[in-house]
């Protein structure tokens, strides 16, 4: 598996609050994703990076904001979390923007 | 907006039987991927067509691109447990740009032994 880890995994946390996820890559890819995944919608992308500080958003990006500040670090905010925002993230890079994309293994996040 | 489709949502079978799900894109596609994910897992990456009507066979698997290139199979034979998850295909979103893609919604596939 590419080195890639997510962290937390699982959070639970309350309506209002701002929560961060953290993407942590090893393998000096230039393009990093972050995906939100719910029944029956597949796999949807908020934002993504092409390069260190470029980001650009994908197709479901209100709510969220994301920062890069160092090429093997991407990072996810909610600034005030909604229970619309209950779902599995996943983080995946790829080395060419082209091609594969490797995926991490995900955090869970429960918004009560 | 891009859609890509995928049929059907679910399938069950019998271990040994047969499986295919269909992938559909409302535009043309310069290539399609497929990914799998295991219950509990991330997706992982399967392959990638490029070729309008081309076919790539991994094992028991075979992906098949349409002429057209707007649309794509998986095909597999004789059914394992090992078989289980959920499979996506996924294109290129809009001129690629950044290697954005737009997966469909998944074909879960259920293996009763």
């Amino acid at each position: 598996d590419a080195g890639i880890t997510q962290s937390p995994r699982h959070k639970v946390t309350e309506t209002g609050t701002p929560v961060t996820l953290r993407c942590h890559q090893t393998e000096n890819h230039r393009y990093m994703y972050w995906y939100r995944q719910d029944p029956g919608h597949g796999l949807r992308l908020i934002h993504y990076s092409y390069g260190v500080k470029d980001t650009d958003k994908g197709e479901v990006s209100d709510g969220y904001s994301v920062s890069r500040s160092k090429t093997e670090d991407f990072l996810l905010t909610l600034e005030s979390a909604t229970s619309s925002q209950t779902s599995v993230y996943f983080c995946a890079i790829s080395g060419a923007g082209v091609g594969e994309q490797f995926f991490g293994p995900g955090t869970r996040l429960t918004v009560l | 907006g891009q859609q890509v489709m995928q049929i059907p949502q679910y399938q069950h079978v019998q271990e040994g039987e047969d499986f295919t799900t269909y992938c559909n894109s409302s535009t043309t596609l310069s290539n399609i991927q497929w990914y799998k994910q295991r219950p509990g897992g991330h997706p992982v990456f399967l392959i990638q067509l490029v070729k309008s009507g081309e076919v790539k066979k991994q094992k028991r698997l075979t992906f098949q691109f349409g002429e057209a290139k707007k649309n794509s199979s998986l095909h597999i034979t004789a059914t394992q447990t090992t078989d289980v998850g959920t499979y996506f295909c996924a294109g290129p979103k809009g001129d690629n740009q950044g290697g954005k893609l737009i997966f469909g919604q998944g074909t879960e596939l259920s293996v009763k032994p």
